[in-house]
């Protein structure tokens, strides 16, 4: 069964500093990997998203994230990150359904604090 | 592009009664409808699956009679608690799959049971 692990809870930068967040998955096949954002309250955000091709993938907000098979994983990176940025992320996995889209998988989350 | 609108987004409600949660999609057909709950500082979790026309498929451990959806047209899609309880206070959400494997989220139902 598809799942996906975000091994850190909680992540503290400062503002400017890099940022990479972590996300592993299980999946016998080719993953569809998603990356979300979520402020308090609310609903979700798309980040980026990776279906093949290109393992570099580059979404809105100046984030990228890179898809490594040999590792199972999709982190998220940005280089220089802004306040407003603090949020809660997420990575999915979809889970396809016959012949359907299927709903996607979501890992715990990692909530992103920026220090000043 | 796609919006799914929810509402209400906030409820607050006494043990016993039942609340519906709505979620509408604007833009577009929506034929399938997902349901998530997400705890406090936990991930989304799949409740059911509503499909337009035919009966919900809920995730192994969801009661169905608990929570209730209908998916009577194209744009509408609700779920309703029933007989709430305090354990059933939560931040529900519902998404739309939209084309080449995106999803749209409504802006979340934060229920209070008291």
């Amino acid at each position: 069964a598809q799942s996906v692990t975000q091994p850190d809870i909680h992540i503290t930068v400062s503002e400017g500093a890099s940022l990479e967040l972590r996300c592993n998955y299980s999946y016998g096949a080719t993953p569809y990997l998603f990356w979300y954002v979520q402020s308090p309250g609310q609903g979700l955000q798309l980040l980026l998203k990776y279906f093949s091709g290109d393992t570099l993938v580059q979404g809105i907000k100046g984030f990228e994230a890179e898809f490594k098979r040999s590792q199972s994983s999709f982190n998220l990176r940005k280089p220089s990150v802004h306040w407003s940025d603090a949020a809660e992320y997420f990575c999915a996995v979809l889970r396809p359904f016959g012949g359907s889209q299927g709903n996607l998988i979501f890992g715990k989350g990692t909530k992103l604090s920026v220090k000043p | 592009g796609a919006v799914v609108s929810q509402h209400p987004s906030r409820v607050i409600c006494k043990s016993g009664t039942s609340v519906k949660i709505e979620c509408r999609s604007l833009d577009f057909q929506a034929t399938t409808m997902f349901w998530y709950r997400q705890f406090p500082k936990q991930s989304l979790m799949l409740m059911a699956t509503s499909n337009e026309g035919s009966k919900a498929t809920y995730e192994q451990g969801v009661e169905k009679d608990k929570f209730l959806i209908n998916h009577a047209s194209l744009t509408l899609s609700t779920l309703t608690v029933t007989s709430a309880h305090p354990e059933d206070s939560s931040f529900y959400i519902c998404s739309a799959p939209t084309p080449n494997y995106g999803y749209t989220f409504g802006s979340g139902t934060r229920l209070t049971v008291v």
